[in-house]
C-alpha cells in the first residue's frame, strides 16, 4: 500500500513569491495535519483537516492557509514568502479525527522549501 | 497547552551497548505519546505508540519505551544498538481524539563502531 506521498521534493523560491505545496494520504485516511520542520528544531503543527473542514491551526501567520478536497488530499499554501519560511513541511494522514485510537499520524516524506 | 522536553540533545554510544533517550511533557488533559525516527533529508517513521493499557510499549527495530504517568515521563529504550540506529529521534504528546501532536526538539542518536 502506498504511504503518504507529497509533491514536489524540494522546491526553490524566492522572498515575496507564492507556493502551493500537495499531499496525499493513505488510501482511508480521512485527517490530514501539516507541520513545518525548521532545521534542528521538532516539527511545528500549522492545520489539520478532516472531512474537508480545518479542526486545527497552529500559531502561524495569515500567509499560511491550507484546503482539503473530496478525495482527502490536500494542498497547504503559502503567500508572501519570507526566508524564515524556509523549512521542510510535513504532511501526516490519519484515520479520522474525535475517535480514540485514530489519532496514530503517518507522515509523508516532507517537501524542502528553499526561499532566497 | 502542552510541551515536550527532551532531556537529551545528543547521545553518542558504542555499538552494542544500550540507549536511553529521554521524553518528559507535561499536558492538561491525557494524552496519547509516540516516538518518531527520522533518518536524514526524510519524514518522520513512527517506532511506537503508548495509547492505553500496559505502560511497557514494544516498537519496531527492537526499541520499547515506558509511560510513567507520576512523573510524566515516556523515555525510549533499546538494550542494544547499531551502526544503522544512528537517526534523529522525536517525542511527541496529542491530545486524545484530536490529531494535533506537539513534538520535543529531538535527540541526534549517534552510534559510533
Amino acid at each position: 500500500d502506498a504511504g503518504v506521498t507529497q509533491s514536489p521534493t524540494h522546491l526553490i523560491k524566492t522572498r515575496g513569491q507564492q507556493v502551493t505545496l500537495r499531499c496525499s494520504p493513505i488510501s482511508g485516511h480521512k485527517s490530514v495535519s501539516w507541520y513545518q520542520q525548521v532545521l534542528g528544531q521538532g516539527p511545528q503543527f500549522i492545520f489539520q483537516y478532516y472531512e474537508k473542514e480545518e479542526r486545527g491551526r497552529g500559531n502561524f501567520p495569515d500567509r499560511f492557509s491550507a484546503r482539503q478536497f473530496p478525495n482527502y488530499s490536500s494542498e497547504l499554501n503559502v503567500n508572501a514568502l519570507l526566508l524564515g519560511d524556509s523549512a521542510l513541511y510535513l504532511c501526516a494522514s490519519s484515520l479520522a479525527y474525535g475517535a480514540m485510537g485514530t489519532d496514530t499520524q503517518y507522515f509523508g516524506p516532507g517537501t524542502r522549501l528553499t526561499v532566497l | 497547552a502542552q510541551s515536550v522536553t527532551q532531556l537529551d540533545s545528543q547521545v553518542p554510544v558504542f555499538e552494542e551497548a544500550p540507549v536511553e533517550l529521554r521524553c518528559n511533557y507535561s499536558s492538561s488533559v491525557s494524552v496519547y505519546l509516540f516516538w518518531y525516527v527520522q533518518y536524514p533529508n526524510q519524514g518522520l517513521q513512527l517506532l511506537l505508540k503508548y495509547l492505553s493499557g500496559s505502560t511497557l510499549v514494544k516498537g519496531i527495530n527492537g526499541f520499547e519505551a515506558e509511560f510513567n504517568k507520576s512523573q510524566t515521563s515516556f523515555h525510549l529504550r533499546k538494550p542494544s544498538v547499531h551502526i544503522s540506529d544512528t537517526a534523529e529521534y522525536f517525542c511527541a504528546v496529542s491530545d486524545i481524539g484530536r490529531g494535533k501532536s506537539t513534538f520535543g526538539d529531538g535527540t541526534t542518536l549517534t552510534v559510533k563502531p
